[in-house]
This record gives structure tokens, C-alpha cells and sequence, in this order.
């Protein structure tokens, strides 16, 4: 189920269900894409990244989708486990090479 | 560990004090990025290099913050008369021209009491 708590809307998972977390992100112009992980007390991690030239890019137990017409992007994680218990983070990186820009984050909570 | 380093990594400090924080990024980086983050949000940019560049210090929070890069390599941020509101976790980054993936170090959380 799904549950927006104080701070950062919170996903929870039965180990091995598959995960769905998603991010609307705000700049049109944005060209290039990025989910990261980051656990308790430690910086962000990266996944996986997209470019705006792609619709689906797919990594290791985790795949990403972009869909510009409604500037969305999902990240799909495959048999969850407790090690991805994390927040995770969506960035977008304007046209050119302008600074990441990070969204509110989801937190991934996996049920043992 | 992605081969970018912060010290320290937890700093306590009374308000009105200044402090300053390093970062070593990885070696063949030639951009670098300050962020800052609060509890329950994501990563909000403050500054960024290419070498010893700044190229844009415009979100800097307010003229107590700086920052420097002089040579190119390692770069330091520097707060003056720390207030409570100062209290985060400040993260650096690095990356190189024409790919957009950031390598983040762990961070330096700042406590202003």
C-alpha cells in the first residue's frame, strides 16, 4: 500500500513483490534523468539514469520509465528485497548541463 | 564508497560560530557541486564548479555562505556566524563535462545549537 506520511510520501512491500515509485518531474526542457538511493545517515546512491531520447532504459533488477507528454517518470524494482528498504530520489537536469534538480523523494519501506 | 570524500563527517557548533567543510572528489572530475539537505527533503543546490571555476553561486542560501576551489581539486564551503537554521546535512558532488551522473560523498552534517 501506499501513505503519504509527515515528511515523505512512504511505499510499503512484501519482500520479493515488485515496486513501483514514481516522480512528476517540473521542466519540460529537462533532457536527462536520475533515481538514486539513499539510506539513513549516507549520501545518494545512483541507480539508474534515462535521456529524454529514450522512453525505457532497464538495469539490474530495476528499470526506468519516462513519459514526456505528462513529464512522469517511474522506477521499477524487481523481487524487492530489504536492502532496498531506502528513500529514493528522482532528479532532472534542465537543458544543457545545468545542476540536478532533486524531487521530494519516496520512502521504501520492504516487508520481511 | 564512490570515491568522494567529506570531512568532517558530523561537525557540533554554538551559533555565531563559523565552520568549514571539505570535499575531495574523484580525481578525473572536473565539475564539483555543493548541496545541502534537511531532514525529509531532497538535495537543494547551492553551488557548483568546473575546476576551479564557480560557475554559478547565485542559490547560495545567503552571503555567509561561500565557496572556494582553488586549484581545481578539492573544494571547501564555508559558513560564517552559523545560525540554527544552518543545521543539515551538506553533501558534495562530482562529475564530469557532457555526462550528467553526480558521484555524491556521504556528507557533512552540521549541528548549530
Amino acid at each position: 500500500g501506499e501513505s503519504v506520511g509527515l515528511h515523505l510520501p512512504t511505499l510499503s512491500v512484501q519482500e520479493g513483490d515488485n515496486s513501483i515509485i514514481n516522480c512528476a518531474y517540473s521542466n519540460s526542457a529537462s533532457d536527462y534523468f536520475i533515481w538514486y538511493k539513499q539510506e539513513s545517515g549516507k549520501g545518494p546512491q545512483f541507480i539508474i539514469d534515462i535521456r529524454s531520447n529514450m522512453d525505457k532504459r532497464q538495469g539490474q533488477r530495476v528499470t526506468v520509465l519516462l513519459n514526456k507528454t505528462v513529464k512522469h517518470l517511474s522506477l521499477q524494482i524487481a523481487a524487492t528485497q530489504p536492502g532496498d528498504s531506502a528513500v529514493y530520489f528522482c532528479a532532472e537536469n534542465g537543458a544543457g548541463n545545468t545542476p540536478l534538480v532533486f524531487g521530494k523523494g519516496t520512502r521504501l519501506s520492504v516487508i520481511a | 564508497d564512490t570515491g568522494v570524500s567529506q570531512d568532517p563527517r558530523h561537525k557540533i557548533t554554538k551559533r555565531g560560530q563559523n565552520v568549514t567543510f571539505r570535499c575531495d572528489p574523484i580525481s578525473e572530475h572536473n565539475r564539483l557541486y555543493w548541496y545541502r539537505q534537511t531532514l525529509g527533503q531532497g538535495p537543494e543546490f547551492l553551488t557548483y564548479f568546473q575546476n576551479e571555476a564557480q560557475l554559478e553561486k547565485s542559490r547560495l542560501l545567503s552571503d555567509r555562505f561561500s565557496a572556494e576551489r582553488p586549484k581545481g581539486s578539492f573544494s571547501t564551503l564555508e559558513i560564517q556566524r552559523t545560525e540554527q537554521g544552518d543545521s543539515a546535512m551538506y553533501l558534495c558532488a562530482s562529475g564530469r563535462d557532457n555526462t550528467g551522473e553526480l558521484f555524491f560523498g556521504e556528507g557533512s552534517r552540521l549541528t548549530v545549537l
